[in-house]
């Protein structure tokens, strides 16, 4: 069975500072997602990773994955308030259709 | 183009009567999934349907809860002579094809949340 972890699973961080969320997952998969989610609302997605080796960028964030590792990591550099939220990974087991997410990991940034 | 369309987005029954969550996913979508989201929890799979068919309901409760995506419609996630555990947030996603043959991620609604009282 795929299960998916996250960490930390709470993060406080001052703006301007950098720092990473890590996802690791159990079994082989496709591919891997990073979503957004602010209090109340839906999931955004942020990044769909698909191979080994690959890394997004989209603003202040980066995501990578490593399968060999089965790891992904999301970085966030230089921190900014708006960046509170809580973030989710998702993989799906080889060939499955169902998302298995992590556990989420609430950023709060402070000024 | 609309999104994934949810509604009710917030739904309170009291214990015993029925839940009908609906379901209208992007237009064009033909694959639905249903997750729950427990208070400060992530989201956990539930079903996996196509029109007209299950595909994949290992996630659903094998009591009182039921889903369907007809041919015509929404789909509707029903629940049963509900219970206060049954509170939680209901996200319908869909996608264009099955996960494994597209690269796009779902596209989920903004949810119905249940309360139980």
């Amino acid at each position: 069975e795929l299960k998916v972890e996250q960490n930390p699973l709470f993060l406080s961080m001052q703006e301007g500072k950098n720092y990473t969320i890590y996802c690791n997952y159990s079994t082989t998969s496709d591919r891997l997602y990073w979503y957004r989610q602010d209090p109340g609302k839906s999931l955004e997605s942020l990044f769909v990773l698909l191979s080994n080796g690959a890394v997004k960028q989209e603003g202040r964030l980066m995501a990578s994955l490593d399968t060999k590792a089965r790891l992904s990591t999301l970085h966030i550099t230089a921190a900014v308030h708006d960046l509170s939220a809580t973030y989710f990974c998702a993989a799906n087991r080889s060939g499955a259709q169902k998302l298995v997410f992590g556990q989420g990991t609430r950023l709060t940034i402070n000024p | 183009n609309a999104g994934v369309m949810q509604n009710p987005r917030h739904l309170v029954r009291r214990r015993g009567q029925e839940a009908r969550l609906r379901c209208s996913p992007v237009k064009g979508h033909s694959h639905v999934y249903w997750y729950r989201q427990l208070p400060e929890e992530g989201l956990k799979f539930m079903v996996y349907l196509q029109k007209e068919n299950i595909i994949d309901e290992s996630g659903m409760p094998k009591e009182r809860f039921s889903a369907e995506f007809p041919k015509e419609g929404p789909s509707i996630l029903r629940i049963q002579q509900v219970v206060r555990g049954d509170s939680a947030a209901y996200f319908c996603a869909s996608s264009l094809g099955g996960q494994t043959s597209y690269n796009s991620p779902l596209h989920f609604g903004n949810g119905t949340r249940l309360t139980v009282t």
